[in-house]
């Protein structure tokens, strides 16, 4: 049973657009979430986080966006930049736990010129 | 440091004969993951080390599967015998604070 699902397996936008990525959990339990970018023929790479305890994380042009009550986060890239193109991946922890790195299927980012 | 280093990158291997896919973690970090990436399944966990102990190994998908950690900075994962079901990205991660760092990856073939 997948505890992590990103639904979309792919997303095509246009460069310079916001881009939004969806994850929906269901463990409650989660307090930790993580989003790793992963280019062909490489490892992921982290990306962004979000503790359980905000609701919202920016870095630069990264924005993570959590709803703990519907167990939903989403990631939003803005402007999109043809670099975005990849694999991302959702992820989700407890840190106050057994520390496991939970990683949902991914979205594959199609920037379009 | 060099980052989390998996050997081989690539490995193409008979159905039936053993594989041993290696790791060292980033030098340091007190967890070690190793994870399954397929079209269906996505980046599926399979064992997780803390301190060199197995903490959760339900993720190996049969006993055909058998992961070591000898020591703070080696790690092996083991399929004995191969099939060609097995074929797929490996990945290899270590953590300090929930922030898993990836290796390259082992890409198995199995013929």
């Amino acid at each position: 049973d997948q505890q992590v699902k990103q639904n979309s397996p792919s997303l095509s936008v246009q460069e310079g657009r916001i881009s939004i990525l969806n994850c929906d959990y269901t463990n409650s339990m989660f307090d930790y979430f993580l989003w790793y970018k992963k280019y062909p023929a490489e490892g992921p790479t982290f990306l962004i986080s979000i503790s359980s305890i905000k609701d919202k994380n920016e870095d630069g042009r990264f924005t993570v966006f959590l709803n703990k009550s519907a167990k939903h986060l989403s990631l939003h890239i803005v402007p999109s930049q043809p670099g975005d193109s990849a694999v991302y991946f959702c992820a989700a922890s407890r840190r106050h736990g057994d520390d496991k790195i939970i990683f949902g299927k991914g979205t594959r980012l199609h920037i379009l010129p | 440091d060099a980052g989390v280093i998996q050997s081989p990158r690539h490995e193409v291997t008979e159905m039936g004969q053993e594989v041993t896919l290696r790791c060292k973690p980033i030098s340091g970090h007190d967890y070690l993951f190793w994870y399954r990436q397929t079209m269906m399944r996505g980046l599926e966990l399979l064992i997780y080390f803390n301190n060199n102990v197995p903490i959760d190994d339900s993720g190996m998908p049969e006993d055909r599967f058998s992961a070591k950690m000898p020591n703070a900075s080696f790690s092996t994962l083991k399929i004995q015998p191969s099939e060609p079901r097995d074929s797929a990205v490996y990945f290899c991660a270590s953590s300090l604070r929930q922030r898993a760092f990836f290796g390259q990856g082992t890409r198995l073939t199995v013929v």
